[in-house]
């Protein structure tokens, strides 16, 4: 089944500086990909997603990117705030079955001031 | 409009008790997911509603797990017997249609079997 790694699995930046998260995916198959913040104590919360029919999608100052080739896609933030420390997921699924995403261990942001 | 809803938001039982959790999904969407979310780890699905028919029930981790869908809406996930390794959020997820959209979460039970 598919299988997804993210990394690395705690980063901390400096307000203002850029943040980016690393996923890979094993199945081929997989078509969409989303990703999720989830502060302490807080459901998920969809901020971004792309599907396999395009390499680059931004909204804002977050962004993402797939390389179908290589089985990764990886989030960008740029001009990070304190707002941003949460704990981010990525994850997967493909059109054949359920859908059910596959999730990442999810990497843990803090933006310092 | 509404989100997601789910109950209890804690849950404290002794090991042995059966417990129920249910979701309230988004009027009208038809896909519900049910996902478990340990300590300091990522979401683990457990299993997948279209209208009231289940799938996909790969991901439940023993047979004192079931859950059912009445009404193409409400959705109920039982553990029988629970046991301290069960202590986890449970979190359902609704979606559209299935098939690749976006799925809105609830804000999850959290479940601590003593």
């Amino acid at each position: 089944g598919e299988n997804v790694e993210q990394h690395p699995s705690t980063l901390s930046v400096q307000e203002g500086d850029s943040a980016v998260i690393k996923c890979t995916y094993s199945d081929s198959a997989s078509n969409y990909f989303p990703w999720y913040k989830q502060e302490l104590g807080k459901r998920p919360q969809l901020i971004i997603d792309i599907r396999s029919n395009v390499g680059e999608k931004k909204d804002q100052r977050i962004a993402v990117t797939l390389n179908k080739t290589a089985k990764h896609f990886s989030l960008h933030i740029t001009e990070t705030q304190p707002e941003d420390s949460a704990v981010y997921f990525c994850a997967a699924s493909k059109p054949a079955g359920s859908e059910k995403l596959v999730f990442g261990k999810g990497m843990k942001l803090t933006v310092n001031p | 409009g509404a989100g997601v809803s789910q109950s209890p938001s804690n849950k404290v039982t002794e090991k042995g008790k059966d417990v129920e959790l249910r979701c309230d999904p988004i009027s009208g969407h038809t896909a519900l997911y049910w996902y478990r979310q340990s300590l300091g780890q990522g979401l683990e699905f457990l299993i997948y509603f279209q209208g009231n028919s289940a799938p996909d029930k790969s991901g439940l981790p023993s047979d004192r797990f079931s859950a059912e869908r009445t009404g193409g809406s409400v959705s109920t996930l039982t553990i029988q017997r629970t046991q301290q390794e069960d202590s986890a959020v449970y979190l359902c997820a609704s979606s559209p249609v299935g098939g690749a959209y976006e799925q809105y979460f609830g804000p999850g039970t959290r479940l601590t079997v003593t």
